[in-house]
């Protein structure tokens, strides 16, 4: 069964420091990868993804994530964190669940504070 | 477009009771989902669908139960409201197929507290 794991719960970050929020996985076949972010009260907004292709995948905001096949990671960075970036961040990782669907598999999230 | 639009924001139910979350999609997206979000626990899938008439269950499916009579509209029933339902809900939808990064696009969520 396919799993995710965020072993960090909080990560703390000054401002204008980078920031790395940890991920890994666990799933059969090529795993198809995903970073949300949830501000408080309110739904989960899509970051990035990796499909296939280059091992560093831009997104929204500045962020970007890292894919690495020999440790099962993908770890989510920022060159400069900015305190508007303090939310919840979730790692996915996508598998077939059978009869032809595809489910998202969540991990547990990661609170980021950056402190002004 | 609108996106995902789940309603009611916030609702307090009472043991026992009976409620109806609404959810309704205008992306044309043929898979709908029902998440439960914990603190500490991630989100956790309820009930998902691959297009209108077809439901199955995820992993957390008790104590609910869904329909998808249009693509458009995937409501989430309670029949009988727990306090282990209290809870945040989010609805979500995709455009999917094996070829498709699946990126998921949610609603706003749900407070539901029972009491």
């Amino acid at each position: 069964a396919q799993s995710v794991a965020q072993p960090e719960d909080q990560v703390n970050v000054a401002e204008g420091n980078p920031l790395t929020v940890k991920c890994t996985y666990s799933v059969s076949g090529n795993p198809y990868l995903f970073w949300y972010v949830q501000y408080p009260n309110r739904g989960l907004q899509f970051l990035l993804k990796y499909i296939t292709g280059d091992n560093l995948v831009k997104g929204s905001y500045g962020f970007e994530a890292e894919f690495n096949k020999s440790q099962t990671s993908f770890h989510l960075k920022k060159p400069s964190a900015l305190v508007s970036d303090s939310a919840l961040y979730f790692c996915a990782v996508r598998a077939y669940s059978g009869a032809g669907s595809y489910q998202l598999t969540f991990g547990k999230g990661t609170k980021l504070s950056v402190i002004p | 477009n609108a996106g995902v639009t789940q309603t009611p924001k916030f609702r307090i139910l009472k043991i026992g009771q009976s409620m109806t979350l609404q959810c309704t999609q205008d992306m044309n997206h043929n898979y709908m989902y029902w998440y439960r979000q914990d603190p500490g626990m991630g989100l956790k899938l309820i009930y998902y669908s691959v297009g209108a008439g077809i439901t199955d269950k995820g992993e957390v499916p008790n104590g609910y139960n869904v329909s998808r009579s249009t693509t458009e509209d995937f409501p989430l029933r309670l029949e009988l409201a727990a306090p282990s339902q209290t809870s945040v809900y989010f609805c979500a939808s995709s455009y999917s197929n094996r070829d498709n990064g699946n990126t998921i696009y949610f609603g706003e969520g749900s407070w539901l507290t029972v009491v």
